[in-house]
């Protein structure tokens, strides 16, 4: 079965402090990890897409990074508006959870001036 | 010009009433999904549909219905509610669904609540 944690639950963080947030995932064969970010109050909204093990995304002070069994997304020096839910979720290539994402919990992520 | 628009937003009923949620989607995309996220905030996927194929989560009770008048829009019918319904469903589409991106654009949510 298709399967996404995330860790970890909550994170709080000092503006300019640096941080990873991690997704362990299990599935037949990874077609692609998306992360998205929710608002309070707000549907997700896309960040990236990885395909492979080895690639790597970055937006901004974010950079998602992929292995074969998990993907971090890194946080470099966080500003407050970087406080949100990142939310994980996978894709199976075979056609696990009829090719529906599949997401995990979400790290929330409070960033303090 | 709002992407996907769900309304209402919020929804307060009682227990045994039927009740629907409207959306829509201009983006011209093929593919809408419903998924519904519980206090936890556990995003599960309810369903998706595009004009040819139907597809359910089968762990969805049959109480939940997705209609579509038309590729834009995709609306929840929930038929006796019951207290474990209340969650926040969120509306969503891409274009295409075992193909695409992975980029799917969600709507605000609809906050239902069933007393």
């Amino acid at each position: 079965e298709d399967q996404v944690t995330q860790s970890p639950e909550a994170l709080r963080l000092q503006e300019g402090e640096s941080s990873s947030l991690n997704c362990s995932y299990t599935v037949s064969g990874l077609r692609g990890l998306f992360w998205y970010r929710q608002d309070p109050g707000k549907g997700p909204e896309f960040l990236f897409t990885l395909y492979s093990a080895g690639e790597e995304k970055e937006k901004e002070r974010l950079k998602a990074t992929l292995t074969k069994k998990e993907s971090f997304l890194h946080i470099t020096a966080p500003k407050p508006e970087d406080s949100a839910t990142y939310l994980c979720a996978v894709q199976d290539y075979y056609g696990g959870s009829q090719g529906n994402l599949i997401f995990g919990k979400g790290t929330k992520l409070s960033v303090k001036p | 010009d709002t992407a996907v628009s769900q309304t209402p937003k919020y929804l307060v009923t009682q227990m045994g009433n039927d009740k629907s949620i409207k959306c829509e989607q201009n983006l011209g995309h093929d593919t809408m999904y419903w998924y519904k996220q519980d206090s936890k905030k556990f995003l599960k996927i309810m369903f998706s549909y595009n004009n040819k194929e139907l597809i359910i989560n089968e762990t969805v009770p049959n109480r939940f219905s997705p209609k579509s008048p038309d590729k834009a829009h995709l609306n929840l019918h929930i038929n006796s509610l019951e207290l474990g319904d209340s969650a926040v469903y969120f509306c969503a589409s891409s274009q295409g669904r075992r193909r695409n991106t992975g980029e799917l654009f969600f709507g605000e949510g609809s906050r239902l609540t069933v007393l």
